[in-house]
């Protein structure tokens, strides 16, 4: 299986700061790696796919990149509205599978 | 616009069993695979398996082989998934995407199993 390393597994942040996640993944993803947010009480949303693609309808303030097997997800400026918990996904493989997820509060 | 729709919340005894829905709406149901995805509380995502809406075919995480059974309706664009003998640990969060990719989700059914 396919194991992704995410980190950290919480930070706090201010409005307007930028904030960095990583996705470490075992082996080549081919840039098959989604980024989503889930909201308190929501289910996922898809904000990247393909590694870098901005899904339809996401502020451009979120962005992804990758780097060999190393995965990065950017918001560039925090809003309120970006309290979440972020995952990345790899769907290179099966089984699917998840990073433990990045719970994002404000400072 | 594309959409998935989950059944309500259930509250079940241990031993019982539970049958979910999904209602796929706004695409060609049979174009894109479905999967499965469970949240216990508190938790983060772990993926159960997918079925081929097309052929029926499904395919079991590690984990979920035996007790869960995913199932389709094509003439109604419903998937289902079945979870037998239900003990409390499988307390959680249901979820339904849409595709290899998991681009969609539906909004998630809370199962909840007590005595």
């Amino acid at each position: 299986d396919i194991q992704m390393t995410q980190s950290p597994s919480s930070l706090s942040a201010s409005v307007g700061d930028r904030v960095t996640i990583t996705c470490q993944a075992s082996q080549g993803l081919n840039s098959d790696l989604n980024w989503y947010q889930q909201r308190p009480g929501e289910a996922p949303r898809l904000l990247i796919y393909a590694a870098s693609n901005l899904e339809t309808g996401v502020p451009s303030r979120f962005t992804g990149s990758e780097s060999g097997t190393h995965f990065t997800f950017t918001i560039s400026s925090l809003q309120p509205e970006d309290v979440a918990t972020y995952y990345c996904l790899q769907y290179r493989d099966y089984p699917r599978t998840f990073g433990q997820g990045t719970r994002l509060d404000l400072k | 616009q594309v959409q998935l729709v989950q059944s309500g919340s259930v509250l079940k005894r241990p031993g019982a069993s539970v049958r979910l829905s999904c209602k796929a709406s706004g695409y060609d149901f049979t174009t894109y695979a479905m999967n499965w995805v469970r949240q216990a509380p508190g938790q983060g995502l772990e993926w159960m398996g997918w079925i081929n809406t097309n052929s029926g075919n499904p395919m079991y995480a590690q984990g979920f082989a035996g007790r869960f059974a995913f199932s389709v309706d094509n003439s109604v664009s419903t998937a289902y998934l079945q979870i037998t003998s239900l003990k409390d640990e499988d307390t959680a969060i249901y979820y339904c995407a849409r595709d290899r990719v998991i681009d969609f989700w539906g909004q998630g059914t809370l199962v909840t199993v007590s005595s």
